[in-house]
């Protein structure tokens, strides 16, 4: 079955670039039916979307994190990486990857994600 | 502040029925797009627990129920059980915003 692994430094420092990477298995990057997203969990609170990224490159984000967020896809490894520019402590959050689907609208499967904690 | 409301809690004791509540506005839900909701356990990832508003994937049993209407959903769970309590988010997509969104998450307590 499909399986996600987030990826990444658990500690950035402020003003710093948190960069995480998301490993695929199970399943091509690759595929005509999939995209590839991003969210996060802030500590005790909910999940926001971040964004997600198609195999092409073709890439949509919150507007909320625009201007902060790139996503990259690496089609030979399986692979797909966030990069947040410029953290605060408000960006520290679990952050999961994920698969959509092209047509629907639901995420499936998720990876178990990853602590980021941003601090000097 | 979500996009979509939820009650941030709801409890009910095993055996009984609890429903959780998920209200949206015209430029999500209210514009017809689907609702899913997702079931997460302390200390794990969120797992997705209905999806296109109403319908369950395979593993997930059928005590699980949920329905929309207008800029709500809802989702129900009948004949409670210890292992039922956690916390549930609902999700769709907003075109105001042009992405995805979430509720603010209920916790569930089985008491």
């Amino acid at each position: 079955q499909v399986q996600l692994e987030e990826s990444g430094p658990g500690l950035v420092k402020p003003s710093q670039t948190l960069s995480l990477t998301c490993t695929v298995s199970g399943a091509s990057i690759s595929g005509d039916s999939s995209y590839w997203t991003w969210i996060r969990q802030p500590p005790g609170k909910g999940l926001e979307w971040i964004g997600y990224i198609y195999h092409s490159g073709y890439t949509s984000y919150n507007p909320s994190l625009k201007s902060r967020v790139s996503m990259s896809v690496d089609t030979s490894k399986n692979q797909f990486s966030l990069n947040l520019n410029s953290v605060t402590a408000a960006d520290t959050a679990i952050y999961y990857c994920a698969r959509g689907s092209l047509g629907y609208n639901w995420f499936d499967p998720w990876g178990q994600g990853t602590l980021a904690s941003v601090s000097s | 502040q979500s996009v979509l409301t939820q009650p941030p809690s709801v409890s009910g004791a095993p055996g009984q029925r609890v429903t959780i509540s998920c209200t949206g506005s015209r430029s999500n839900i209210g514009t017809g797009y689907d609702v899913q909701w997702y079931q997460q356990l302390p200390g794990t990832a969120p797992k997705l627990l209905i999806y296109a508003n109403s319908h369950r994937p395979s593993e997930v049993p059928d005590r699980f129920s949920a329905s929309k209407s207008g800029t709500s959903a809802s989702l129900a769970i009948t004949g409670l059980q210890a292992e039922d309590g956690a916390d549930y988010y609902c999700q769709s997509y907003d075109s105001s915003l042009s992405g995805w969104v979430f509720g603010g998450g209920t916790k569930l307590t089985v008491l």
